[in-house]
């Protein structure tokens, strides 16, 4: 089963403009990840927020997670062509040996040049 | 360098025959994990190790197979039960400091019935 349901889909925009994407999950968790695929390659991870954090930054990244709403959203600023690719977030709501993660169906990012 | 590889990159199979994908890592990590992602689709789980010997069915297991001897190693086989094989498949391995995990991923392996 998949918890963690992004938005938009897909997300077109011009190099220099911010890209926001947002997830949203069903359950309580323990923190909530992203993670970004170029086409045809593994994932890779860039960002995780505990569930008693509400704001983290790492350079041009910027996640906040809000529990009440089980939601979070991930701020791209001064995008780049680079940024191109997929990103997921994925929900860690176990805890210890069984911990396992639930990804989302992903969101397309497009910066045009 | 620290990684997680599979192999091959890209792998033809005819209908009833199984296959086996690999994955290795050198992280010293004791979880791995297989998914399973369909175009424009998100990752499902296949099957996940937490320790040597030991390993679970995630959401999809159905047709698959895996092993886990080796704390570096964990190879998924894809049978000729599994009905729609043809997918990308990523492997990834998790560690760190205790309760908190990001998950490293290989290459993945393309995997086309014929």
């Amino acid at each position: 089963s998949q918890q963690g349901e992004e938005d938009p889909q897909a997300l077109s925009i011009q190099e220099g403009e911010n890209a926001t994407m947002n997830c949203s999950y069903k359950t309580s968790i323990n923190n909530l990840q992203w993670y970004r695929q170029n086409s045809g390659r593994g994932l890779v991870h860039l960002i995780l927020i505990r569930s008693n954090e509400r704001e983290k930054h790492s350079g041009r990244l910027r996640v906040t997670l809000d529990t009440s709403k089980k939601s979070s959203s991930l701020l791209i600023t001064a995008s780049r062509a680079a940024d191109t690719a997929s990103y997921f977030c994925a929900t860690d709501a176990g805890a210890g040996a069984n911990s396992k993660l639930t990804f989302g169906k992903g969101i397309t990012l497009s910066v045009r040049p | 360098d620290g990684g997680i590889t599979q192999s091959p990159k890209y792998l033809f199979r005819k209908e009833g025959q199984n296959v086996t994908l690999s994955c290795e890592q050198n992280l010293n990590h004791d979880a791995m994990y297989w998914y399973r992602q369909d175009p424009g689709q998100g990752l499902r789980l296949i099957y996940y190790s937490q320790i040597v010997n030991d390993f679970q069915k995630g959401d999809i297991a159905e047709g698959y197979s895996v092993s886990r001897e080796k704390k570096e190693s964990f190879p998924l086989t894809v049978t000729s039960a599994q009905k729609n094989p043809t997918a990308f498949y990523l492997c990834a391995s998790r560690g760190g400091t205790r309760g908190v995990y990001e998950q490293f991923f290989g290459p993945g392996t393309r995997l086309t019935v014929l």
